[in-house]
């Protein structure tokens, strides 16, 4: 298994403003993903982010909006952008390991946008 | 395109009583298919996984058996704790992708 940290583990921000995340992992890993977990629902993938190339947005999320860096095999940053209240949410850091691609989630950061 | 469907809760159960939650779903190949848990206020764990069928993942009491002819991956304990209050989420990965697809998720709370 992996072990994912990520910081902040909350945060309240002002609309208008960016929040960056980051997502740290205990060994190198080729893919990590970013999720939101809107209050009450389930998870959806923003994007997948490969070292050494443009992440991979999901319908609905766009890079201007959901910025993100991977530059090395063990850490990532995701930025929530120009926020308004719809943004409060859980994100997720995720990555896969193993020989069956098994997938691990970081502890989330807590979002709330006032 | 693929999906899951899990049943809405929360479910309410007393300790030790016997546990069901059910999971169906629908993609094109062979998926692996798996069970997440989210207790209050964490992230989520894996809770067990299947990659073929009629294969069966286990852990902590937990059980759920991947059945291809129904499409379903369902959930059951035989006595659960106060303890297994949390969030359980259903999950496939379809075979030629490593992004996972979410159900919605099912609330279960023991009461002693």
């Amino acid at each position: 298994s992996a072990v994912i940290s990520q910081k902040p583990s909350r945060d309240i921000c002002q609309r208008g403003t960016s929040l960056t995340i980051q997502c740290q992992v205990d060994s190198q890993v080729t893919m990590m993903f970013w999720y939101r977990q809107q209050p009450g629902q389930s998870l959806t993938l923003i994007a997948t982010a490969n070292q050494g190339s443009e992440a991979t947005y999901e319908s609905g999320f766009v890079i201007d909006k959901f910025p993100i860096s991977r530059p090395n095999l063990t850490f990532s940053t995701l930025t929530v952008s120009n926020m308004s209240p719809e943004d409060s949410s859980i994100y997720l850091c995720s990555v896969t390991s193993g020989s069956l691609f098994e997938q691990y989630f970081g502890p989330g950061t807590r979002l709330t946008v006032t | 395109g693929d999906s899951v469907t899990q049943m809405e809760g929360p479910v309410t159960l007393s300790e030790e009583a016997f546990l069901t939650i059910n999971c169906t779903y629908t993609a094109t190949g062979y998926p692996s298919l798996f069970w997440y848990v989210q207790y209050p206020g964490e992230g989520l764990q894996l809770l067990l996984k299947a990659t073929k069928a009629d294969d069966k993942g286990s852990n902590k009491g937990f059980e759920a058996t991947y059945r291809k002819e129904t499409t379903s991956f369902h959930l059951e304990k035989g006595s659960v704790q106060v303890s297994d209050s949390a969030v359980y989420f259903c999950a496939l990965r379809s075979y030629n992708t490593d992004k996972l697809i979410f159900g919605t998720g099912t609330r279960l709370q023991v009461f002693p």
